[in-house]
Protein backbone atom coordinates (compact mmCIF):
# COMPACT_ATOMS: atom_id res chain seq x y z
CA UNK A 1 0.00 0.00 0.00
CA UNK A 2 1.01 4.33 -0.08
CA UNK A 3 3.08 4.79 2.36
CA UNK A 4 5.20 7.84 3.49
CA UNK A 5 9.20 7.60 4.76
CA UNK A 6 10.12 10.22 6.96
CA UNK A 7 13.85 10.66 8.19
CA UNK A 8 15.52 11.16 10.47
CA UNK A 9 13.37 10.25 13.49
CA UNK A 10 14.97 11.97 15.77
CA UNK A 11 17.44 15.50 15.34
CA UNK A 12 18.97 17.76 17.74
CA UNK A 13 20.55 21.23 16.05
CA UNK A 14 22.34 23.75 18.05
CA UNK A 15 20.39 26.92 18.26
CA UNK A 16 20.79 29.13 15.15
CA UNK A 17 21.93 26.01 12.88
CA UNK A 18 19.67 24.73 9.63
CA UNK A 19 17.58 21.51 10.25
CA UNK A 20 16.10 19.54 6.95
CA UNK A 21 13.86 16.64 7.40
CA UNK A 22 13.32 14.29 4.49
CA UNK A 23 10.32 12.34 3.06
CA UNK A 24 9.68 10.05 0.75
CA UNK A 25 6.13 9.01 -0.63
CA UNK A 26 5.28 5.64 -2.57
CA UNK A 27 1.59 7.45 -4.23
CA UNK A 28 2.52 8.68 -7.76
CA UNK A 29 -0.80 10.63 -7.81
CA UNK A 30 -0.16 12.41 -4.69
CA UNK A 31 -0.48 16.24 -5.36
CA UNK A 32 -0.78 17.71 -1.76
CA UNK A 33 1.86 17.65 0.44
CA UNK A 34 1.34 19.36 4.45
CA UNK A 35 3.67 19.44 7.31
CA UNK A 36 2.71 19.90 10.84
CA UNK A 37 3.85 20.61 14.13
CA UNK A 38 3.23 18.81 17.39
CA UNK A 39 4.33 20.23 20.45
CA UNK A 40 3.91 17.84 23.81
CA UNK A 41 0.82 17.59 24.53
CA UNK A 42 -1.05 19.66 21.78
CA UNK A 43 -2.59 19.19 18.38
CA UNK A 44 -0.84 19.39 15.45
CA UNK A 45 -0.38 22.54 13.47
CA UNK A 46 0.00 22.99 9.87
CA UNK A 47 3.16 24.93 9.12
CA UNK A 48 3.59 25.04 5.62
CA UNK A 49 2.21 23.22 2.61
CA UNK A 50 3.02 22.69 -1.31
CA UNK A 51 1.48 20.96 -3.85
CA UNK A 52 2.08 19.13 -6.65
CA UNK A 53 2.64 22.16 -9.49
CA UNK A 54 5.01 23.86 -7.20
CA UNK A 55 8.61 23.07 -6.36
CA UNK A 56 9.43 25.33 -3.46
CA UNK A 57 7.21 27.38 -0.81
CA UNK A 58 8.69 29.46 1.54
CA UNK A 59 7.80 31.44 4.62
CA UNK A 60 10.19 33.12 6.67
CA UNK A 61 12.64 30.68 8.58
CA UNK A 62 10.91 27.78 7.06
CA UNK A 63 10.53 26.25 3.45
CA UNK A 64 9.48 23.14 1.55
CA UNK A 65 11.19 21.70 -1.51
CA UNK A 66 9.40 19.06 -3.67
CA UNK A 67 11.02 16.87 -6.39
CA UNK A 68 8.22 14.80 -7.91
CA UNK A 69 10.01 13.07 -10.29
CA UNK A 70 12.25 11.21 -7.01
CA UNK A 71 8.95 11.82 -4.98
CA UNK A 72 10.87 13.32 -2.50
CA UNK A 73 9.89 16.41 0.18
CA UNK A 74 11.88 18.29 2.57
CA UNK A 75 11.45 20.52 5.12
CA UNK A 76 14.17 23.32 5.77
CA UNK A 77 14.28 25.18 8.95
CA UNK A 78 17.24 28.14 9.32
CA UNK A 79 17.82 29.55 12.28
CA UNK A 80 16.43 26.99 14.94
CA UNK A 81 15.63 28.06 18.14
CA UNK A 82 14.63 26.59 21.35
CA UNK A 83 10.95 27.17 20.49
CA UNK A 84 11.15 24.72 17.30
CA UNK A 85 12.08 21.85 19.13
CA UNK A 86 8.21 19.77 18.68
CA UNK A 87 7.42 16.61 16.21
CA UNK A 88 7.15 17.32 12.69
CA UNK A 89 4.94 14.98 10.65
CA UNK A 90 5.15 15.16 7.14
CA UNK A 91 1.85 13.71 5.04
CA UNK A 92 0.86 13.08 1.42
CA UNK A 93 -2.77 12.56 -0.11
CA UNK A 94 -3.62 12.24 -3.48
CA UNK A 95 -6.66 14.08 -4.97
CA UNK A 96 -10.39 13.59 -3.48
CA UNK A 97 -11.71 13.00 -6.62
CA UNK A 98 -9.49 9.56 -7.33
CA UNK A 99 -11.85 7.74 -4.79
CA UNK A 100 -9.32 6.58 -2.53
CA UNK A 101 -8.36 9.87 -0.80
CA UNK A 102 -6.35 9.63 2.46
CA UNK A 103 -3.68 11.64 4.22
CA UNK A 104 -0.79 9.66 5.12
CA UNK A 105 1.07 10.55 7.16
CA UNK A 106 4.63 10.22 7.98
CA UNK A 107 5.86 8.37 11.13
CA UNK A 108 7.13 11.95 12.80
CA UNK A 109 11.00 13.36 13.04
CA UNK A 110 11.33 14.55 16.92
CA UNK A 111 13.31 17.75 16.40
CA UNK A 112 15.50 18.88 19.26
CA UNK A 113 16.78 22.47 19.39
CA UNK A 114 19.58 22.91 22.07
CA UNK A 115 20.58 26.58 23.38
CA UNK B 1 -13.16 31.51 14.71
CA UNK B 2 -13.31 29.24 17.29
CA UNK B 3 -11.06 26.29 16.35
CA UNK B 4 -12.09 22.62 16.49
CA UNK B 5 -13.21 21.29 19.55
CA UNK B 6 -13.12 17.38 20.75
CA UNK B 7 -15.08 15.94 24.24
CA UNK B 8 -14.50 14.52 25.78
CA UNK B 9 -10.55 15.06 26.11
CA UNK B 10 -10.26 12.13 28.46
CA UNK B 11 -11.73 8.94 28.75
CA UNK B 12 -10.91 5.55 30.49
CA UNK B 13 -12.76 2.67 29.32
CA UNK B 14 -12.63 -1.21 30.14
CA UNK B 15 -11.98 -3.72 27.79
CA UNK B 16 -15.49 -4.79 25.75
CA UNK B 17 -17.39 -1.39 26.50
CA UNK B 18 -18.19 1.41 23.87
CA UNK B 19 -17.63 4.09 23.57
CA UNK B 20 -18.51 7.75 21.61
CA UNK B 21 -16.23 10.83 20.61
CA UNK B 22 -17.42 13.57 19.58
CA UNK B 23 -15.90 16.59 16.77
CA UNK B 24 -17.37 19.82 16.48
CA UNK B 25 -15.47 21.61 13.34
CA UNK B 26 -14.42 25.19 12.85
CA UNK B 27 -17.39 26.63 11.87
CA UNK B 28 -18.00 27.04 8.22
CA UNK B 29 -16.15 23.81 7.82
CA UNK B 30 -18.29 20.95 6.45
CA UNK B 31 -15.22 18.17 6.18
CA UNK B 32 -14.17 16.54 8.92
CA UNK B 33 -11.27 13.37 9.09
CA UNK B 34 -10.48 11.63 12.09
CA UNK B 35 -7.32 9.96 13.13
CA UNK B 36 -6.13 7.38 15.38
CA UNK B 37 -2.18 8.40 16.77
CA UNK B 38 -0.53 6.04 18.76
CA UNK B 39 3.81 6.18 19.72
CA UNK B 40 4.18 2.59 17.26
CA UNK B 41 1.88 3.13 14.41
CA UNK B 42 2.00 7.54 14.35
CA UNK B 43 -0.71 9.03 12.91
CA UNK B 44 -3.17 6.65 10.65
CA UNK B 45 -6.35 7.89 9.07
CA UNK B 46 -9.67 6.42 9.86
CA UNK B 47 -12.41 7.81 8.19
CA UNK B 48 -13.60 11.30 6.46
CA UNK B 49 -17.27 12.82 6.42
CA UNK B 50 -18.35 15.02 3.94
CA UNK B 51 -22.27 16.55 4.18
CA UNK B 52 -23.02 13.39 6.36
CA UNK B 53 -21.69 11.32 4.35
CA UNK B 54 -18.68 9.08 4.84
CA UNK B 55 -16.35 9.92 1.77
CA UNK B 56 -13.44 7.82 2.59
CA UNK B 57 -12.28 5.18 4.89
CA UNK B 58 -8.58 3.76 6.33
CA UNK B 59 -7.97 0.38 6.68
CA UNK B 60 -9.61 0.20 10.37
CA UNK B 61 -11.80 -2.73 11.75
CA UNK B 62 -15.52 -2.18 11.22
CA UNK B 63 -15.53 -1.64 14.89
CA UNK B 64 -14.65 1.76 14.10
CA UNK B 65 -17.64 3.83 12.82
CA UNK B 66 -18.71 7.46 12.67
CA UNK B 67 -21.48 9.76 11.32
CA UNK B 68 -22.02 13.50 10.94
CA UNK B 69 -24.67 15.08 11.63
CA UNK B 70 -26.54 18.40 9.17
CA UNK B 71 -24.85 20.82 11.42
CA UNK B 72 -21.56 18.99 10.26
CA UNK B 73 -20.42 18.36 13.81
CA UNK B 74 -19.26 14.63 14.02
CA UNK B 75 -19.29 11.53 16.00
CA UNK B 76 -16.76 8.44 15.90
CA UNK B 77 -17.63 5.36 18.01
CA UNK B 78 -15.61 2.25 18.53
CA UNK B 79 -17.59 -1.33 19.74
CA UNK B 80 -16.18 -3.53 21.71
CA UNK B 81 -13.05 -1.63 22.96
CA UNK B 82 -9.97 -3.94 22.81
CA UNK B 83 -6.37 -2.48 24.65
CA UNK B 84 -5.03 -1.53 21.10
CA UNK B 85 -7.67 0.87 20.67
CA UNK B 86 -5.59 2.67 23.86
CA UNK B 87 -4.58 6.12 21.11
CA UNK B 88 -5.25 9.57 20.98
CA UNK B 89 -7.99 10.55 18.62
CA UNK B 90 -7.77 13.43 16.76
CA UNK B 91 -10.00 15.19 14.73
CA UNK B 92 -9.54 17.30 12.10
CA UNK B 93 -11.74 19.75 9.87
CA UNK B 94 -11.50 21.03 6.48
CA UNK B 95 -13.55 23.78 4.61
CA UNK B 96 -15.10 22.12 1.87
CA UNK B 97 -14.25 18.76 -0.37
CA UNK B 98 -11.96 19.69 -2.48
CA UNK B 99 -9.85 21.90 0.58
CA UNK B 100 -6.54 20.03 1.34
CA UNK B 101 -5.45 22.00 4.55
CA UNK B 102 -6.92 20.11 7.40
CA UNK B 103 -6.74 21.76 10.72
CA UNK B 104 -6.73 19.51 13.82
CA UNK B 105 -8.82 19.36 17.22
CA UNK B 106 -6.94 18.91 20.53
CA UNK B 107 -7.54 15.37 20.27
CA UNK B 108 -9.56 13.12 23.02
CA UNK B 109 -6.99 10.62 25.00
CA UNK B 110 -8.63 6.99 25.70
CA UNK B 111 -7.36 4.60 27.41
CA UNK B 112 -8.36 0.75 27.53
CA UNK B 113 -7.81 -1.12 30.74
Amino acid sequence: GENVEQHPSTLSVQEGDSAVIKCTYSDSASNYFPWYKQELGKRPQLIIDIRSNVGEKKDQRIAVTLNKTAKHFSLHITETQPEDSAVYFCAASRPRDSGTYKYIFGTGTRLKVLA
Amino acid sequence: KAGVTQTPRYLIKTRGQQVTLSCSPISGHRSVSWYQQTPGQGLQFLFEYFSETQRNKGNFPGRFSGRQFSNSRSEMNVSTLELGDSALYLCASSFGYHTDTQYFGPGTRLTVL
